[in-house]
């Protein structure tokens, strides 16, 4: 079956500092992988996905590539903000069906 | 603004209640979803619509009953409102094509947090 499991939060950083948050997944084919943000109060954007293999999604500093070998896209930023706080949610497609993770928490401090 | 909205997005009520939580995609997306958010923020998918007809239905209480007029809008019925039902839930859309491996992302709602007392 399709499952994603990403690494637990929350995760505290300073601003300026390298972030990391894993995500690994199960899929039976070739799913599409999804970064998600959830600000707080706020409903699920879509940050960056990748559709097969190798492909690496961007946006706004972020970047993930979707890794076959080893069934990961990690979600990584070279220099977080304190505007970058928020839930971050990995996610694949399946066929017709979204799998999410449990989110992380990412706290920036000033 | 083209987008996914719902309403309320706030809803406090006490058990026992019967409230509907409404949504609309101007989008032109063909299928409409219902997701509950827990307090841990775990996100579980409860209803899938295409082009009005019910494509995923999990395992949710008879109490829950989605209801899709058209392709645009999704609404989500509770009956005999209970302390559990106490969450953010979220609609969310896409554009899908039937039988096909889709691969495009969804698009969410605000969500709307609902309170049981």
């Amino acid at each position: 079956g399709n499952s994603v499991t990403q690494m637990e939060g929350p995760v505290t950083l300073s601003e300026e500092a390298f972030l990391t948050i894993n995500c690994t997944y199960t899929a039976t084919g070739y799913p599409s992988l999804f970064w998600y943000v959830q600000y707080p109060g706020e409903g699920l954007q879509l940050l960056l996905k990748a559709t097969k293999a190798d492909d690496k999604g961007s946006n706004k500093g972020f970047e993930a590539t979707y890794r076959k070998e080893t069934t990961s896209f990690h979600l990584e930023k070279g220099s977080v903000q304190v505007s970058d706080s928020a839930v971050y949610f990995c996610a694949l497609r399946g066929f017709n069906k979204f799998y999410f993770g449990s989110g992380t928490k990412l706290n920036v401090k000033p | 603004d083209t987008a996914v909205s719902q309403t309320p997005k706030y809803l406090v009520t006490q058990m026992g209640n019967d409230k509907s939580i409404k949504c609309e995609q101007n989008l032109g997306h063909d299928t409409m979803y219902w997701y509950k958010q827990d307090s841990k923020k775990f996100l579980k998918i409860m209803f899938s619509y295409n082009n009005k007809e019910l494509i995923i239905n999990e395992t949710v209480p008879n109490r829950f009953s989605p209801k899709s007029p058209d392709k645009a809008h999704l609404n989500l019925h509770i009956n005999s409102l209970e302390l559990g039902d106490s969450a953010v839930y979220f609609c969310a859309s896409s554009q899908d094509r039937a039988g096909a491996n889709n691969r495009d992302g969804y698009t969410f709602g605000s969500g709307t947090r609902l309170t049981v007392v």
